[in-house]
């Protein structure tokens, strides 16, 4: 069964601080996708990043960067020097090449509470 | 932006009422896709579809229905709503095969 684990249901962590977001998948296919959405208090999903099952490198993209490592089946999410507008629920998520469907498989999200 | 907008954004209904949650896209887009959220699931697939007048069921879909008569609108409705189907819901769609999916603004709806 495909599923995605995020453990962390809540952190909290002061301005500044280096903070990382937790996920791990199961599944059985080969070849799959993981990416990760922040949703701010404002209530709206926002893409952050795809992964494919095949690129491991790990990305950096300004303050963020993601660990993908197939050995444990996970996708961590680190955010360097937090801020206050870091502050959201950031959800991880995967879908598989086999389902036609391409629908994606969501983890119950962790919230990120950043305080000045 | 995806074009993607939802009506309503807030709803408050009582029990046993049917209710139309509505998604509308300007772009075309074959694949389009309904999930509830609720506090300590994430995003749960309700029902998704692939083209006009074709569907298929997700993870809890038990209680709803979806038609899509045009390819921009796609439509979940509840049949007699129940307090367990209050939620916020979003409708969703993917430009590609494995791409990201976009998400409308949701819509939150309280089953009284």
């Amino acid at each position: 069964a495909q599923k995605v684990t995020q453990a962390q249901t809540e952190i909290s962590v002061v301005e500044k601080e280096d903070v990382t977001l937790d996920c791990v998948y199961e599944t059985r296919d080969t070849t799959y996708y993981l990416f990760w959405y922040k949703q701010p208090p404002s209530g709206e999903l926002v893409f952050l990043i795809r992964r494919n099952s095949f690129d491991e490198q790990n990305e950096i993209s300004g303050r963020y960067s993601w660990n993908f490592q197939k050995s444990t089946s996970s996708f961590n999410f680190t955010i360097t020097a937090s801020q206050v507008v870091d502050s959201a629920v950031y959800f991880c998520a995967l879908s598989l090449q086999g389902d036609s469907s391409y629908k994606l498989i969501f983890g119950s999200g962790t919230r990120l509470l950043v305080r000045p | 932006d995806a074009g993607i907008t939802q009506s309503p954004r807030h709803k408050v209904t009582e029990t046993g009422t049917p209710v139309t949650l509505r998604c509308h896209q300007t772009e075309n887009h074959r694949y389009m896709y309904w999930y509830r959220q609720d506090p300590g699931h994430g995003l749960r697939l309700i029902h998704y579809s692939y083209g006009v007048k074709d569907t298929d069921k997700g993870e809890v879909s038990d209680g709803y229905s979806v038609s899509r008569s045009k390819t921009e609108d796609f439509l979940l409705t509840l049949e007699s709503a129940t307090s367990s189907q209050t939620s916020v819901y979003f409708c969703a769609i993917t430009v590609g095969q494995f791409t990201e999916a976009f998400f409308g603004q949701g819509t939150r709806l309280t089953v009284v």
